[in-house]
């Protein structure tokens, strides 16, 4: 069974910190690694990861994935009140199906 | 392009009626998707469709059924509901080809409470 693990399940910090969010995944068949924020309504995508070892980018948000390790990182760096919300990580297990397996999320929350 | 949309948003129903919950999205997808999401439990997967009149399985498809007629309508039937069913929903589409294949676009949830 596919199994995607995030960590911590919740994190508080201070505007201006940065923040590193974990995600742990075994998946038969790999094929990629997603990352969505959700606020209050629907999750938003944010990365996309098929590569180890290769940064996307975007804005203060970056990732990477290590496929040998099986794992992924987000990463926020001078985070603002607007980066509270539940990040998720998803593994696509592949096939002709793209099923995807979510984490349970991490909790966000930035106080000013 | 309204993208992914769902009705309702919210709804309450009793223990044993039923109910509809309509997805429809204007992208042109094969894929779609309905997830229940639990407080702190992430997203799991109900049931999916690769493409018009082809559904399967999810993780959690007790209590539940679809169907899809239409690329663009992806319905979801709850059938003699439980308080377990008590969630919110997404459906969610993605692209058959092209790129990003794997990236999924979620509607808006619709909050469910069975009492």
């Amino acid at each position: 069974e596919d199994k995607v693990v995030q960590s911590p399940l919740s994190l508080v910090v201070h505007e201006g910190d940065t923040v590193t969010l974990n995600c742990s995944y075994e998946v038969t068949n790999f094929r990629s690694l997603l990352w969505y924020k959700q606020e209050k309504k629907a999750p938003t995508f944010l990365f996309m990861l098929t590569s180890s070892g290769i940064e996307k980018k975007s804005g203060r948000l970056s990732s990477i994935l290590d496929k040998k390790e099986l794992f992924s990182i987000l990463n926020i760096t001078a985070t603002q009140t607007g980066d509270s919300a539940i990040y998720l990580c998803a593994s696509n297990s592949g096939g002709s199906n793209y099923k995807l397996t979510f984490g349970k999320g991490t909790l966000l929350t930035v106080n000013p | 392009n309204a993208g992914v949309t769902q009705t309702p948003k919210f709804r309450i129903l009793k223990i044993g009626q039923s109910m509809t919950l309509q997805c429809t999205q204007d992208m042109n997808h094969n894929y779609m998707y309905w997830y229940r999401q639990d407080p702190g439990m992430g997203l799991k997967l109900i049931y999916y469709s690769v493409g018009a009149g082809i559904t399967d399985k999810g993780e959690v498809p007790n209590g539940y059924n679809v169907s899809r007629s239409t690329t663009e309508d992806f319905p979801l039937r709850l059938e003699l509901a439980a308080p377990s069913q008590t969630s919110v929903y997404f459906c969610a589409s993605s692209y058959s080809r092209g790129a990003p294949t794997d990236t999924q676009y979620f509607g808006p949830g619709t909050r469910l409470t069975v009492l």
